[in-house]
Order: structure tokens, then C-alpha cells, then sequence
């Protein structure tokens, strides 16, 4: 699959379960993004990496943990999450700059049960 | 506070009318307003930008700065313009995007 890609496309998992999130572009970006989409709320963004730097974290908790190898792969990586957690987590890449137009993958579907 | 309003959870309008989706933004620095659109069972992907000027798929956008707003516009509705539409603001000082809530489109045949 060309474009942004995420895996698992759906996770359930319990609060007391480490997990991670998968993000692999093949465009040739060197600007990820992690974003989580919850109901009834507009798309937050969680972090920025630029040249495998983290240059944005809006105040996300720390059972979030954010990995980038490269500039093609991005990790989330999640540990003892709540509930409140569940949401849709969406993973977008462009060129460094933000007049650059972000791809956005198909989205890691996540309950916490 | 919220960055990006979008008023209209759900907007439905007949096919050939003209669509108007209301965006209004909180920024008081240089704004890069996007438009981006989300297809039944496809990714979110960008429309529009405000720097572009540009018309896609009979689209246009118009940055108004006195008035803070972004308002999404066709004069001729399509039934394949029915998606989930957001409005999305760009901070001049960074990496930092804020979206609106979405609007529903819905074009009734």
C-alpha cells in the first residue's frame, strides 16, 4: 500500500496492557504527526516530529510515548491507559514546513476497555 | 479555547443549491486556513488552502481576515459532495494545527 499506512486498524486493550501504534509513510516526508480523533471533539494534535526531532507535544500525558526511528516510521507506544483514551488515532505525514499539504493515514480504531 | 469553530454539525442541501460551510477561527497572527475533506470509507484528505486561491471540485474558500472566517462555498451542490467536512488552522509560529469539530454534508438527490 502506497501513502500513509497504520497498523493495527482496530486494538482493543485492557488498562493494564502495553501496546503500540503503528505509522509508515512511503512519500518521502521528513514530517509526522500522531493526531487522535475522539467523538464529538474536533482532531487534537499530539505530537510533531520533523527530521526524526520531536518539535511539538501539546500536553499529552505520558502514557502516551511517542517513537520516530526515521523519517518513515512513527510510533505511539501506549501504556496503562483509561477509558477516556478510546478514540481514533490518525497519523498524517508532509514535507517539513507546514505550507506543505499533510497526508493522513486510515486511522487505528482504539477501545480501552 | 477553541482555535477553530465550525457552527454546523450537519448540513443538508438539494442537489444543484448552493453549499456555504461556515468556518470562523481565533488567531491573531499571520492564519494558513485549510479545508479538508473525509469521503465515506476513505482518509481524511486536504481540499483547499487559503494561500493557493485555488477552486477544487468547484470549491472555493475565501479568507477573510476582518471577519476571522473561512466559509467553504459551491454554487452547485453534487451528490458526491456529500463528506464530512473540516475546516483546519495552521499557527504561523509552528507545527501547531488546530481543527474544527467537522460538518456533515449531506446532498439530497
Amino acid at each position: 500500500e502506497t501513502g500513509v499506512t497504520q497498523t493495527p486498524r482496530h486494538l482493543v486493550m485492557g488498562m493494564t496492557n502495553k501496546k503500540s501504534l503503528k505509522c509508515e509513510q512511503h512519500l518521502g516526508h521528513n514530517a509526522m504527526y500522531w493526531y487522535k480523533q475522539s467523538a464529538k471533539k474536533p482532531l487534537e494534535l499530539m505530537f510533531v516530529y520533523n527530521f526524526k526531532e520531536q518539535t511539538e507535544n501539546n500536553s499529552v500525558p505520558s502514557r502516551f510515548s511517542p517513537e520516530c526511528p526515521n523519517s518513515s516510521h512513527l510510533f505511539l507506544h501506549l501504556h496503562t491507559l483509561q477509558p477516556e483514551d478510546s478514540a481514533l488515532y490518525l497519523c498524517a505525514s508532509s514535507l517539513a514546513g507546514g505550507r506543505n499539504e499533510q497526508f493522513f493515514g486510515p486511522g487505528t480504531r482504539l477501545t480501552v476497555l | 479555547a477553541q482555535r477553530v469553530t465550525q457552527p454546523e454539525k450537519l448540513l443538508s442541501v438539494f442537489k444543484g443549491a448552493p453549499v456555504e460551510l461556515k468556518c470562523n477561527y481565533s488567531y491573531s497572527g499571520s492564519p494558513e486556513l485549510f479545508w479538508y475533506v473525509q469521503y465515506s470509507r476513505q482518509r481524511l484528505q486536504l481540499l483547499l488552502r487559503h494561500i493557493s486561491r485555488e477552486s477544487i471540485k468547484g470549491f472555493t474558500a475565501d479568507l477573510n481576515k476582518g471577519e476571522t472566517s473561512f466559509h467553504l462555498k459551491k454554487p452547485f451542490a453534487q451528490e458526491e459532495d456529500s463528506a464530512m467536512y473540516y475546516c483546519a488552522l495552521r499557527l504561523s509560529d509552528g507545527n501547531q494545527f488546530y481543527f474544527g469539530t467537522g460538518t456533515s454534508l449531506t446532498v439530497i438527490p
